[in-house]
């Protein structure tokens, strides 16, 4: 089965509303990378997180270990947030390779 | 900074033609990784190497994919024989620790 599962899968926002994304491990979380891609874009890293809760401008992730889950919280959400959110799982130790989930796809209307 | 660099950005290739991507890493950064992306598959590691050195290819399709890394400024991922199923973009990564830093990616389109 797929280690990583993101959701939800879509998400459609008023200007304004907040959105919580998730990402859920079915193997042990060593730390976990959240990206960001406008479509037909690169990925933009947006946070590193091996534990803890991480805070950027109006985005929080939290990564929760022993639960092997992560979320990317965003507050008063923008028309400009819209995109795809990855959560990746890094494999163990420094250098590892990344396994991504599926994405949100988020789309925030005026 | 001029991020990690990828090129072409778009490719065009024939079937059965072979094709070759570069990726220049963020100097200073000791491990280049190579992904793929598609809309059925997402995001699929290949491989990845650390201080040159080859560490991990278990993604990489064991016929036609071939990656290599000559000098620290740069990696190289060739496809022979391409197929239409190769058509993704490749996505090329570099990182000094734990975090990675990805280039724009490469298009690959098998006709």
């Amino acid at each position: 089965g797929q280690q990583v599962q993101q959701s939800p899968a879509s998400l459609v926002l008023q200007e304004g509303e907040n959105a919580e994304l998730q990402c859920n491990l079915s193997t042990s979380l060593n730390s976990m990378q959240w990206f960001y891609q406008r479509p037909g874009g690169s990925l933009v890293s947006l946070f590193y997180n091996p534990s803890g809760t991480k805070h950027s401008g109006r985005l929080t992730s939290t990564t929760v270990i022993k639960e092997r889950r992560s979320s990317l919280h965003i507050s008063s959400s923008q028309t400009t947030d819209s995109g795809t959110y990855l959560c990746a799982l890094h494999s163990g130790g420094s250098n590892a390779k990344l396994t991504f989930g599926k994405g949100t796809k988020l789309s925030v209307k005026s | 900074n001029a991020g990690v660099i990828q090129t072409p950005r778009h490719k065009v290739t024939g079937k059965g033609q072979e094709a070759t991507l570069w990726c220049e890493p963020i100097s200073g950064h000791s491990a280049v990784f190579w992904y793929r992306q598609t809309i059925v598959q997402g995001l699929e590691f290949l491989t990845y190497f650390r201080n040159q050195a080859p560490i991990d290819d278990s993604g990489m399709p064991k016929e036609r994919f071939s990656a290599q890394m000559p000098n620290q400024s740069h990696s190289t991922l060739k496809i022979q024989s391409t197929q239409p199923q190769d058509s993704a973009v490749y996505l090329c990564a570099s990182s000094h620790s734990y975090e990675q830093y990805f280039g724009p990616g490469t298009r690959l389109t098998v006709l």
